[in-house]
């Protein structure tokens, strides 16, 4: 079994810019959700995608978009980057259908906007 | 709305000591609780997660933790700790009707020799 992926492991960026995040979910999972972790926090709720259509959203701005595509992968896409949105952004994978509500991260994506 | 407070943001201790880890929660609704850990550079990991029943649930690593509802906290316990369990630990709740996370500022473990 896979676990989740995502990639790539580090980038750096300029400010103005755009950044495309992907993450692959685990075998059999349909649903995947996104988080930022600035340095020293928490993680915080960016959105979740279900079967391909957005199924719940923070409090992130709407440069803060996304996809989920027919076998259950996904991107993360941030416009016109600003120095806070360097972070550490997860994802995770889940089948809620499974009753068991357990969501399975990936090893992050460290970004760094300069 | 639910938010998360852990009580310490850094927990040192020295080998096999124990530890408790505090978390308390508010939410208006009912929620599902669990606890993390995260090691440098990596991911998170699921140590343990109460769902419903027994209020004193087992994880992995030796780790157990209490639900606590009339005081709403999910307290973390380890009775003897190792070197390896220098980590960061979050405690995180999402309410039964949905599966967004909300995690706490995070308990960084820092286990000496």
């Amino acid at each position: 079994e896979t676990g989740v992926t995502q990639s790539p492991t580090h980038l750096i960026k300029t400010r103005g810019q755009q950044v495309t995040l992907r993450c692959s979910s685990q075998s059999g999972h349909n649903t995947v959700s996104w988080y930022q972790q600035a340095l020293g926090q928490g993680p915080q709720f960016i959105f979740q995608y279900y079967r391909e259509e957005e199924n719940g959203r923070g409090n992130f701005p709407p440069r803060f978009s996304g996809l989920q595509f027919p076998n259950y992968s996904s991107e993360l896409n941030v416009n016109a980057l600003e120095l806070d949105d360097s972070a550490l952004y997860l994802c995770a994978s889940s089948f809620p259908g499974q009753g068991t509500y357990e969501q399975y991260f990936g090893p992050g994506t460290r970004l760094t906007v300069t | 709305a639910q938010s998360v407070t852990q009580l310490d943001s850094q927990v040192p201790v020295f080998e096999e000591a124990p530890v408790e880890l505090r978390c308390n929660y508010s939410s208006s609704v009912s929620v599902y609780l669990f606890w993390y850990v995260q090691y440098p550079n990596q991911g998170l990991q699921l140590l343990l997660k109460y769902l419903s029943g027994s209020t004193l649930v087992k994880g992995i690593n030796g780790f157990e933790a209490e639900f606590n509802k009339s005081q709403t906290s999910f307290h973390l316990r380890k009775p003897s700790v190792h070197i390896s369990d220098t980590a960061e630990y979050f405690c995180a709740v999402t309410p039964t009707s949905g599966s967004r996370l909300t995690f706490g500022e995070g308990t960084q473990l820092t286990v000496n020799p």
